[in-house]
């Protein structure tokens, strides 16, 4: 059974300032790894996905994986109030109709 | 943009009653989920169809559970005979082939009552 660890927070950041969340995972054998947001009340959105150990940026995302600590996080540069949402660490199985395995998520919070 | 829809939005039952929850995944796509989230928990997997069948199904996707893609745009979820713990958000996703990139519906918020 995969298991998914993420500090539930809330974490507070000023506007601009860098927002990093973590996660940890069980299991060694994922091969996919995401970051998803959900606004309250509303569905998971796909933010960024890595698959291979470094770093990964997009925009003012940047993802960063260690397999062999068995470890993702994600850094999102000057933070907006936008951004204040959950943030949801997922795994991926091997293959193409793979189950999405979440993390209960990381509570943020942009103060203005 | 294309995107998935799903309907109701938000469906009250009695305990015990039949439910069925629809979604209308992206059209180009192959593999279709259905997701669960009680009320402050986490995002939960219950199956993932693909071909006309389910290819995979957790835990939760029990005898009470069944799926169908009815004609060629629908997919939905069928509960038998809801429980008051079955009450909770239900996402739909679909992915395009060879694509692990998952794209979530609005959601339907079932109750239970």
């Amino acid at each position: 059974q995969k298991e998914v660890e993420q500090n539930s927070g809330p974490l507070s950041v000023p506007e601009g300032a860098i927002a990093s969340l973590n996660c940890t995972y069980s299991d060694r054998v994922s091969q996919s790894f995401f970051w998803y947001r959900q606004y309250s009340g509303k569905s998971p959105e796909l933010i960024m996905s890595i698959y291979s150990n470094g770093d990964k940026e997009d925009g003012r995302f940047t993802a960063q994986l260690n397999k062999a600590s068995q470890y993702v996080s994600l850094l999102i540069r000057d933070s907006q109030p936008s951004d204040s949402a959950t943030y949801l660490c997922a795994l991926g199985d091997s293959g193409g109709y793979q189950k999405v395995t979440f993390g209960t998520g990381t509570k943020l919070q942009v103060i203005p | 943009e294309p995107e998935v829809t799903q309907t109701p939005s938000h469906q009250v039952t009695q305990m015990g009653q039949e439910v069925i929850l629809r979604c209308v995944p992206i059209s180009n796509h192959l593999y279709f989920y259905w997701y669960r989230q009680i009320l402050g928990q986490k995002v939960e997997f219950l199956v993932s169809f693909y071909n006309n069948e389910i290819s995979e199904k957790s835990e939760i996707f029990d005898d009470q559970f069944s799926v169908e893609r009815p004609d060629g745009s629908n997919f939905t979820l069928k509960i038998r005979s809801t429980k008051l713990e079955d009450s909770a958000m239900y996402f739909c996703a679909s992915s395009a082939l060879y694509s692990d990139t998952q794209y979530f519906g609005p959601g339907t918020r079932l109750t239970v009552l």
